[in-house]
């Protein structure tokens, strides 16, 4: 299992945005409309933000967006909140019953 | 409301089986519309799915390469839980493990509370 590329920080202020890349290959990423975003905070879980690249859980606000262009998939996180302050995490399926998780990003909020 | 709440000791010997078990509230390990899987997450190696069950007609095994030869997923209906099995078990096998519900394709909406399990002796 290759990993998906993430940078590790970003940051912004109290509602401006933040968007995360999160890299892989076209046999993942670039193959699969099947990239879902975390968050998880300190000791917690992660939690399922975006799935199926744009897709939000009943109950995500609408402030989370997601969208994939060719093999890079993006999290946006528009008009930050101080709770938006955790670690995100990208994920891929890849094929052949294979799952890749990213990198992490620290979020931070200014 | 789906919730799964594991249990299972935290420290492990090397060499030795590591053992979990998810119970589930609010579904049914028999569903045939849920998954039903383990991750786990450590600062070397991330987060990393090791494998699941799922019922379709019958029971469904399917397990990342990684671990395919130590690991094992068990359903067990009378008490709707799942387990994991992880057998020769090293230090590099230390992680918070999770249980979790969902699919590769779709995300894992709901996750248990994460146990971290080391491994030393």
């Amino acid at each position: 299992q290759s990993a998906l590329t993430q940078p590790p920080s970003a940051s912004g202020s109290p509602g401006q945005s933040v968007t995360i890349s999160c890299t892989g290959t076209s046999s993942d990423v670039g193959d699969y409309n099947s990239v879902s975003w975390y968050q998880q905070h300190p000791g917690k879980a992660p939690k399922l933000m975006i799935y199926e690249v744009s897709k939000r859980p009943s109950g995500v606000p609408d402030r989370f967006s997601g969208s994939k262009s060719g093999n890079t998939a993006s999290l946006t996180v528009s008009g930050l909140q101080a709770e938006d302050e955790a670690d995100y995490y990208c994920s891929s399926y890849a094929g052949n019953i294979h799952l890749s998780f990213g990198t992490g990003t620290r979020v931070t909020v200014l | 409301q789906v919730q799964l709440q594991q249990s299972g000791p935290g420290l492990v010997k090397p060499s030795q089986t590591l053992s979990l078990t998810c119970a589930i509230s609010g579904d049914s390990v028999s569903s045939n519309s849920a998954g039903w899987n383990w991750i786990r997450q450590s600062p070397s190696r991330g987060l990393e799915w090791l494998g699941r069950t799922y019922y379709s007609s019958k029971w469904y095994n399917d397990y990342a390469e990684s671990v395919k030869s130590r690991i094992t997923i068990n359903p067990d209906t009378s008490k709707n839980q799942f387990s994991l099995q992880l057998n020769s078990v090293t230090p590099e096998d230390t992680a918070v493990y999770y249980c979790a519900r969902g699919w590769l394709q779709t995300g894992f909406a709901y996750w248990g509370q994460g146990t971290l399990v080391t491994v030393s002796s």
